[in-house]
């Protein structure tokens, strides 16, 4: 089982500024890469499945980017809004139907 | 759209007890799948599934069942319940293949073995 890694764990954010977390993940036999937000006494709520190298995806505040060559992928959130307070998982699809999941970035947005 | 059902919400076993998580969908997706999460760590493929019929296992299957006789159901049963498989279990599906299409999670099961 490979290993899918996030950075930070958590994350404090004033409101209003924008930031960005990191997935990491090996690079050989890649298929496509998961983000989710998950809030609070919620369930994950799918943001983006990304497959190219160099794929950039955009939903409202928040982008992402990937580079499969080099393993890894980025989250954006610009002017950042208390209702962006949530941890974001990443997960990378390795084969069929199994998505191996990171632990999370915990953000919370300070007002 | 009720999206994925899952039943129930929280439930108290004892060990060497059997139970049976129920999850369904309706919309229409081949590809479901049991995640459990555990404190620290990410979440965990039990079982999947890519069509009914047809199941296979996870990351962590020991001590689970699967069937999927119908494209709408996917039960996850614990044949004797130990206190290591306390968790919150999630069903998610997807419309087809994870290369393609994000899951839709079910709000999770909260399960307490004691």
């Amino acid at each position: 089982i490979l290993n899918v890694e996030q950075s930070p764990q958590s994350l404090h954010v004033q409101e209003g500024d924008s930031t960005n977390f990191t997935c990491s993940f090996p690079s050989s036999n890649f298929y496509a890469l998961h983000w989710y937000r998950w809030e609070t006494a919620k369930s994950p709520e799918a943001l983006f499945v990304m497959t190219l190298n160099g794929d950039e995806k955009k939903k409202g505040r928040i982008s992402a980017t990937l580079n499969t060559k080099e393993g890894y992928s980025y989250l954006y959130i610009k002017g950042s809004q208390p209702e962006d307070s949530a941890t974001y998982l990443c997960a990378l699809v390795q084969g069929a139907q199994k998505l191996v999941f990171g632990q999370g970035t915990r953000l919370t947005i300070n007002p | 759209n009720a999206g994925v059902t899952q039943t129930p919400k929280f439930q108290v076993l004892k060990t060497g007890q059997s139970m049976t998580l129920q999850c369904a969908q309706d919309m229409n997706h081949e590809y479901m799948s049991w995640y459990r999460q555990d404190p620290g760590m990410g979440l965990r493929l039990i079982h999947y599934s890519v069509g009914a019929g047809i199941t296979d296992q996870g990351e962590v299957p020991n001590g689970y069942n699967v069937s999927r006789s119908t494209t709408e159901d996917f039960p996850l049963r614990l044949l004797s319940a130990a206190p290591s498989q306390t968790s919150v279990y999630f069903c998610a599906s997807s419309l087809a293949g994870t290369a393609r299409y994000g899951y839709t999670f079910g709000s999770g099961t909260r399960l307490t073995v004691v």
